[in-house]
């Protein structure tokens, strides 16, 4: 069965960095999604993508993200400047449609230091 | 405000047996609700959509009730295996405007042998 993908696993990075998360969504689905759990706390919507552009995004989400999908498989969500509550596992998801299940990756989990 | 609830936080049982897990939620005009299986370091996987003219949806083990008039949700594990031992999350979704669905906190099942 066809998954979505995110690499690295794990990201360890010192504060004020920049960290770039991947994910390569499921091939006919054209929704993506950022979502972000911080440890023992519910998941939380960052940013949903279509059609090439940002569809919605979170309070959660300011200045110092960004979203690209920069070929046709890639999904990628930018982190410019990391803060120690960025830590957090971030994860990917893509679907067929805006109502469709959400297929989850198994997440990054981003350790900022 | 668009909030979803769900008890018990945190649930553990024997092998074997039956459990229920309840939702309530305030998200309005509702669409859908969605139960999802997250297993420890893993994405959610989705279990089961309910929508407003649904009462009751079965996935195997797995039974999700929606009463949406008193805006409540249930899922109930029947015969519970050890693999069942995971976070429950509730999602729930609104009709028209903002796509951004609201996760709930997710009770915790740990099930022994």
């Amino acid at each position: 069965e066809p998954e979505v993908t995110q690499t690295p696993s794990h990201q360890v990075t010192q504060m004020g960095q920049e960290v770039i998360l991947r994910c390569v969504p499921i091939s006919n689905h054209l929704y993506f999604y950022w979502y972000r759990q911080i440890l023992g706390q519910k998941v939380e919507f960052l940013v949903s993508f279509y059609n090439n552009e940002i569809s919605e995004k979170s309070e959660i989400f300011d200045d110092q993200f960004s979203v690209e999908r920069p070929d046709g498989s890639n999904f990628t969500l930018k982190i410019r400047s990391t803060k120690l509550e960025d830590s957090a596992m971030y994860f990917c998801a893509s679907s067929t449609d805006s109502l469709s299940p959400l297929h989850f990756g198994n997440g990054t989990r981003l350790t900022v230091t | 405000k668009n909030q979803v609830e769900q008890s018990p936080q945190s649930l553990i049982i024997l092998e074997g047996k039956n459990c229920t897990l309840q939702c309530n939620y305030t998200v309005s005009p509702f669409s859908n609700l969605r139960w999802y299986k997250q297993d420890t370091g893993r994405g959610p996987v989705s279990l089961t959509i309910m929508t407003f003219s649904e009462n009751t949806k079965s996935n195997g083990r797995y039974t999700a009730t929606l009463d949406a008039d008193t805006k409540q949700s249930s899922l109930h594990i029947t015969a519970s295996q050890l693999s069942d031992s995971a976070s429950y999350i509730c999602v729930v979704n609104r009709a028209g405007g903002s796509y951004i669905p609201t996760f709930g906190r997710g009770t915790s099942l740990i099930v022994h042998p």
